[in-house]
């Protein structure tokens, strides 16, 4: 298995710009957990879904972020419009519930200008 | 109000030497905990965990010692490698929910070995 897939890996985009991040399961894994990685506030889940419910989203800071599972193996987190302070790495990462670790992806690097 | 707290922000140790990395936690309702490991340009990748009704767990060079009274947990590795310079994240999870990615990570700390 390929492990969690992120896509892009890199994104610069201008303020005000929608933003969406993918992220690709691990095969057979049923949770799905965005995490945002920035200097001030470290590494903080955003929301995270079982069998494509989403459970728990008061990670997200704005109404402004929204995130989708529109099937098993797939995810994707949504900024729009985006603001310089979004600037960070997310993370996408996968689990099978109660097993005992979360795999995570390379990250995505965004950056708003 | 940080509830995973790695105060040392970085280490440097001796390649051989034991590499002691420290963790405080203040909510006592935490039932499991991990360490995770980071490259740079790389996701978290796992490196060992402990429940919260144990207090030492093992595996070949990484040690995860728990103490609940204290609220505290350290990871030894023994001996240190080049190979283990990288940054550390301790983990908790914050209920009984069995779900091991909800996490609340520490800030980490940067572990660097020496030749």
């Amino acid at each position: 298995d390929a492990g969690v897939i992120q896509s892009p890996r890199h994104e610069v985009t201008e303020m005000g710009q929608e933003v969406t991040l993918r992220c690709k399961l691990i095969s057979g894994h049923n949770s799905l957990f965005w995490y945002r990685q920035t200097m001030m506030r470290g590494l903080e889940l955003l929301i995270y879904f079982n069998n494509n419910v989403p459970i728990d989203d008061s990670g997200m800071p704005e109404d402004r972020f929204s995130a989708k599972m529109p099937n098993a193996s797939f995810s994707t987190l949504k900024i729009q419009p985006s603001e310089p302070r979004d600037s960070a790495v997310y993370f996408c990462a996968s689990s099978f519930l109660s097993r005992d670790q979360a795999f995570f992806g390379q990250g995505t690097r965004l950056t708003v200008v | 109000d940080q509830q995973v707290k790695q105060n040392s922000p970085s280490l440097s140790v001796q390649e051989g030497r034991i590499s002691i990395l420290n963790c405080d936690y203040t909510n006592s309702m935490f039932d499991y905990f991990l360490w995770y490991k980071k490259y740079p340009a790389e996701g978290p990748t796992f490196l060992i965990s402990i429940s919260s009704i144990k207090d030492k767990n093992e595996d070949g060079r990484f040690t995860v010692f728990l103490n609940k009274s204290a609220k505290h947990l350290s990871l030894h590795i023994v001996p240190s490698q080049p190979g283990d310079s990288a940054v550390y994240f301790c983990a908790a999870r914050p209920d009984g929910s069995g779900n091991t990615g909800k996490l609340i990570f520490g800030q980490g700390t940067t572990l660097q070995v020496k030749p």
